[in-house]
């Protein structure tokens, strides 16, 4: 069971618009630690989409978004594009454990 | 350009220990940490520590401290995961990846180790 709580699943129709939801609690978002995102492509490497709750890097499409509110954090991928499936998942610290800790991942389908 | 370069795959009996470098270059090796994380086959990412570059301090994951331990190597701008006493479900593929702090997460990710641990 991970400490940021993922749902396993989302899909959404090619042009559409989901959002991946990750829910903490008082010792790792919700303490005001910052949510980064990564999407992992089938058999490759995790690639930071969002970093700092709302900031992308360069190179990332503005199709990607990062919002957190209290002890939790959403990305938003609007514009849906094949190109997008993919496991996704959360990361943030958290001061009673003292580590990093990721969400138990989404892997958004494009229907 | 920054990269990190990790050693090839690894094949290990239950009890042997793996020895896994990831290679930096393109930046000031002590400018920042790095932390390694593994996946499991069909599994989600888990952190296993981290490392200063700058000073040495380690900080670990409670699951593994017993068994990991990561250091540096300067004069190469090396880091390295040591995993004993391995067991069958420390199968997985280990990343090192730049730390950027809580401010800024990974960065930039080594392509990855594949570690199997089999009798």
């Amino acid at each position: 069971q991970s400490v940021l709580t993922q749902p396993p699943s989302v899909s959404g129709a090619p042009g559409q618009r989901v959002t991946i939801s990750c829910t903490g609690s008082s010792s790792n978002i919700g303490a005001g630690y910052d949510v980064h995102w990564y999407q992992q492509l089938p058999g490759t490497t995790p690639k930071r989409v969002v970093y700092g709750n709302t900031n992308r890097p360069s190179g990332v499409p503005d199709r990607f978004s990062g919002s957190r509110s209290g002890p939790s954090a959403s990305l938003a991928i609007t514009g849906l594009q094949a190109e997008d499936e993919a496991d996704y998942y959360c990361l943030s610290y958290d001061s009673s454990l003292s580590a990093w800790v990721f969400g138990g991942g989404t892997k958004l389908t494009v229907l | 350009q920054v990269q990190l370069v990790q050693s090839g795959p690894e094949v290990k009996k239950p009890g042997a220990s793996v020895k896994v470098s990831c290679k930096t270059s393109g930046y000031t090796f002590t400018s920042y940490g790095i932390s390694w994380v593994r996946q499991a086959p069909g599994q989600g990412l888990e952190w296993l520590g981290w490392i200063s570059a700058y000073n040495g301090d380690t900080n670990y994951a409670q699951k593994i401290k017993s068994r990991v331990t990561v250091t540096t190597e300067k004069f190469t701008s090396t880091v390295y995961l040591q995993l004993n006493n391995l067991r069958s479900d420390d199968t997985a593929v280990y990343y090192c990846a730049r730390d950027l702090g809580s401010l800024g997460g990974f960065d930039m990710w080594g392509q990855g180790t594949r570690v199997t641990v089999s009798a």
